[in-house]
């Protein structure tokens, strides 16, 4: 493995306490995506950036934040508005935002909120 | 709004019999459809797309754009298609992917 990283693989919050997730990629790739996975629900796009400094809203993006200042990096931030934070959250990558263009994605990361 | 619809959430099948993983969408454009697959402690990885017209691991699917369905299939089902399944669609702009809920294969001897 290697190419998109996450970090940490779970982590524990407090209720009302904001926290990032780390997705780091080394395959010079343009797009970067955040999605949210639950049981039977499948995969959820939060937020997706097509180049630096540039970056969309998903179709769940309410109390979610990210940024894109570098090129290999687009982490997520999950502040206290989100009202179901625990869940799975899985970050890709690919070479640019076409549509033939094939999703590489990282390890995930698990996050509970007690 | 675009939609993907995996309507099994599990298929349990005999090691050497057929599987067939149904998908259906809608859209109102000409999508590109996509299955991934993730395997137990892996990393979901794109299994096959519609537009290489590709085999892998002996699995096909076709998409059928009458009755808007992208159904994965493989004849004869192998211990290590075990996995969870997922179809998913990205229309005609750029990569923004809808993915349906995913099917759980389980293939016993």
């Amino acid at each position: 493995d290697g190419g998109i990283t996450q970090s940490p693989k779970y982590l524990f919050r407090k209720e009302g306490q904001n926290v990032t997730l780390s997705c780091e990629q080394n395959l010079n790739h343009d797009a970067m995506y955040w999605y949210r996975q639950d049981p039977g629900q499948g995969l959820r796009l939060i937020y997706y950036s097509q180049i630096v400094n540039d970056f969309q809203k998903g179709d769940i993006a309410e109390g979610y934040s990210v940024s894109r200042e570098k090129k290999e990096s687009f982490p997520l931030t999950v502040t206290s508005a989100q009202k179901n934070p625990t869940a799975f959250y899985l970050c890709a990558s690919s070479i640019e935002g076409r549509v033939y263009n094939e999703q590489f994605f990282g390890p995930g990361t698990r996050l509970t909120v007690l | 709004a675009q939609r993907v619809t995996q309507p099994e959430k599990l298929l349990s099948v005999f090691k050497g019999a057929p599987v067939e993983l149904k998908c259906n969408y809608s859209y109102s454009g000409s999508p590109e459809l996509f299955w991934y697959v993730q395997y137990s402690r892996q990393r979901l990885q794109l299994l096959l797309r519609h537009i290489s017209r590709e085999s892998i691991k002996g699995f096909t699917a076709d998409l059928n754009k009458g009755e808007t369905s992208f159904h994965l299939k493989k004849p004869f089902a192998q211990e290590e298609d075990s996995a969870m399944y997922y179809c998913a669609l990205t229309p005609d702009s750029w990569g923004k992917f809808q993915f349906g809920a995913g099917t759980q294969v389980v293939v016993t001897p």
